[in-house]
This record gives structure tokens, sequence and C-alpha cells, in this order.
């Protein structure tokens, strides 16, 4: 079946440095992938699609210049966290649509769980 | 009101019982609805996904779908303690935005 690989699968780092997660769709090409994010006991929280080749679409309430997203070739999405602080810590997922035609066809990485200190 | 509202529990059952996980949603266009299944720290894993009303089934696993109660169902049949995790609805219209439940705990005790 189609496989998300998601690395880092966790991180710890210092408040203000940067973090970057990686999503690779190993055997699909996925135009567009999606990133959320989700804290103990809570919903999955959609942050942001990822297109190839064009800009992030972000949801509301949800700082792009803080959350980079690049999408730059068709297999390959990266989350960047920039100047992290604690709030950020939480478990971020990201997931491709591995099947155009079906509408429930989507596939999500293992996650990655960010802690800041 | 959230678009999906789905009980948390944490649920707790013996080996062998039935279960079963539910969701109500307040969107009637929603036509797809999916059922995910998310082991601790992993990410989630589609485990049944239905189009319209109706029921679906997958060896112990049984989907219902029924849109005039804005209600869906997953129920296990012989449960086991490998399908401890935790149990998450989703639901969309266009496939292009997903809402999802906030995944219901499970323990299935040996």
């Amino acid at each position: 079946g189609a496989v998300v690989s998601q690395h880092p699968s966790w991180v710890i780092c210092k408040s203000g440095t940067s973090v970057k997660i990686e999503c690779r769709s190993l055997d699909f090409q996925a135009t567009t992938m999606f990133w959320y994010r989700q804290f103990p006991k809570q919903s999955l929280m959609l942050m942001a699609t990822s297109n190839e080749g064009s800009k992030a679409t972000y949801e509301q309430g949800v700082e792009k210049d803080k959350f980079l997203i690049n999408h730059a070739s068709l297999t390959l999405s990266t989350l960047t966290v920039t100047s992290a602080h604690p709030e950020d810590s939480s478990f971020y997922i990201c997931s491709a649509r591995d099947r155009p035609a079906a509408n429930y066809g989507y596939t999500f990485g293992s996650g990655t769980r960010l802690t800041v200190v | 009101q959230k678009e999906v509202e789905q009980d948390p529990g944490p649920l707790s059952v013996p080996e062998g019982a039935i279960v079963s996980l539910n969701c109500t949603y307040s969107n009637s266009a929603f036509q797809y609805f999916m059922w995910y299944r998310q082991y601790s720290r992993k990410g989630p894993e589609l485990l049944m996904y239905t189009y319209s009303s109706g029921n679906k089934e997958d060896g112990r696993f049984t989907a219902q779908v029924d849109k005039s109660s804005k209600y869906i169902s997953l129920f296990i049949r012989d449960s086991q303690p490998s399908d401890s995790a935790t149990y998450l609805c989703a639901m969309t219209n266009t496939g292009n935005q997903f809402y999802f439940g906030t995944g219901t705990s499970l323990t299935v005790i040996p």
C-alpha cells in the first residue's frame, strides 16, 4: 500500500531554534500534502495544505511565518517550525492523497513529536 | 457547534466483547465517512470508509452511516488486545477538507 514517510519521529529542541520536519511519499506522487497538529485528547487540526510548486494554503489562525511549508517536489513536503517555543510542542502529522480519484484515499505519516524546552 | 462530535472515552472492554464507537456530525453535505485507527505516538491509519448511508463490513469491523440522523458507528466484534488504540472518525464532502472527531481511546483487556 501507499506509504508516507515522516521524519524525524521525535525531536527535542531549545526554545528559539528552528526544526524541520520532512514528509515523503514513497511509492506515489503527491501533488497535495496536508499538515496537521494534534494535541493530547484532541482532534487533528489542519494547519495547512501544501501544493507542489506553489505556496501553501494556511488555515485561519496558523502563522505562515512561523510554520514554513515547502513542497518542492511531487514526493517531498517539509514543515519548518521557526523560533520554536514551548507552546509549539505538539504532535505534527502529514498526509497525502494516494488515490487521486478517491475522496477517502489519504495516507498519513507516522507523526513527529516535537518538544520545545 | 463542532462539525464532528466524538466521545473521547476512555473505553475499556474485556477481550471478545463487541465494541461500539460513534460520531455525530452537523454538516449534511458530508458524503464520505472514514474511521482511522491511531496507535500511541503513530499517525492514523485508514481502517474503513463508507460513501453516503449504509453499512460496510470488513472482517471483524462494521461501519454504519445514518445520514438522516447524522450519526456514524464503528462496531468491532470479538475485540482483541491488539485493537487497543484511539479510533478517529473523519468525514468530508469534497475530499479537500477533512473533519475529524477527537478520537475514542479503546483498551481491550486480555
